[in-house]
């Protein structure tokens, strides 16, 4: 079955500065992979996904995330973070058959200090 | 287009008593996935509907049930609450396999 891993629960960065968000995916089949972001009290939105095209992968608000099968990984980055990007961070995989059937990693709380 | 729309937004119930929950997908999907949100577990799936079938299901207990109607409208019902089923129910849809999925924001159930 498909697992996530996100390491670090909480990341905190200053304006300006890069924003990494670490994801590692575990999957028996070549999986897709997605980035959620969720501000409070609303649901997710989708920030990225892979769908075994292209491995670096571009998403909305400028993120983007690179997909390393060597390394089963699937982190999220952004060069210059914004106040408005302080939210949770959730990656997600899906065994590719049916995408609205995905596993969540914890998620990531991301703080940004002006 | 209208999104996904979950109602109710918040509700609260009683230990014992049994709950339902509706979602709304966007127009033209069929698809519905329904996840439990909590701060211990966090978001975990529970099942998926396509065209009225249930084409998967996560590791829940059987008092989670779900349906879903002609119209990709679902439900879901929890029975005999209990305080740990508190939690945040998101409602996800989509055409199916390899499309986005879209989610509602949600409905606070909390049980006292």
């Amino acid at each position: 079955a498909q697992s996530v891993t996100q390491l670090g629960s909480h990341v905190s960065v200053s304006e300006g500065a890069l924003v990494l968000l670490r994801c590692n995916y575990s999957s028996s089949v070549p999986p897709y992979l997605f980035w959620y972001v969720q501000y409070p009290n609303q649901g997710l939105q989708l920030l990225l996904k892979y769908t075994s095209a292209a491995t670096l992968v571009k998403g909305i608000n400028g993120f983007e995330a690179e997909f390393k099968k060597s390394e089963t990984s699937f982190h999220l980055t952004k060069p210059s973070a914004h106040m408005s990007d302080a939210a949770e961070y959730f990656c997600a995989v899906s065994e590719g058959y049916n995408n609205n059937d995905m596993r969540f990693g914890a998620g990531t709380r991301l703080t940004v200090k002006p | 287009k209208a999104g996904v729309t979950q109602t109710p937004r918040y509700l609260i119930k009683t230990r014992g008593q049994q709950v339902t929950l509706s979602c709304s997908p966007i127009s033209g999907h069929r698809s519905v996935s329904w996840y439990q949100q909590t701060p211990g577990q966090g978001l975990q799936f529970l099942f998926e509907y396509f065209s009225e079938t249930q084409r998967n299901k996560g590791n829940f207990p059987g008092r989670f049930s779900g349906r879903q109607f002609s119209n990709s409208r679902s439900e879901m019902n929890v029975s005999t609450l209990e305080l740990g089923d508190s939690a945040l129910y998101l409602c996800a849809s989509s055409f199916g396999a390899g499309t986005e999925a879209f989610f509602g924001q949600g409905t606070r159930l909390t049980v006292v």
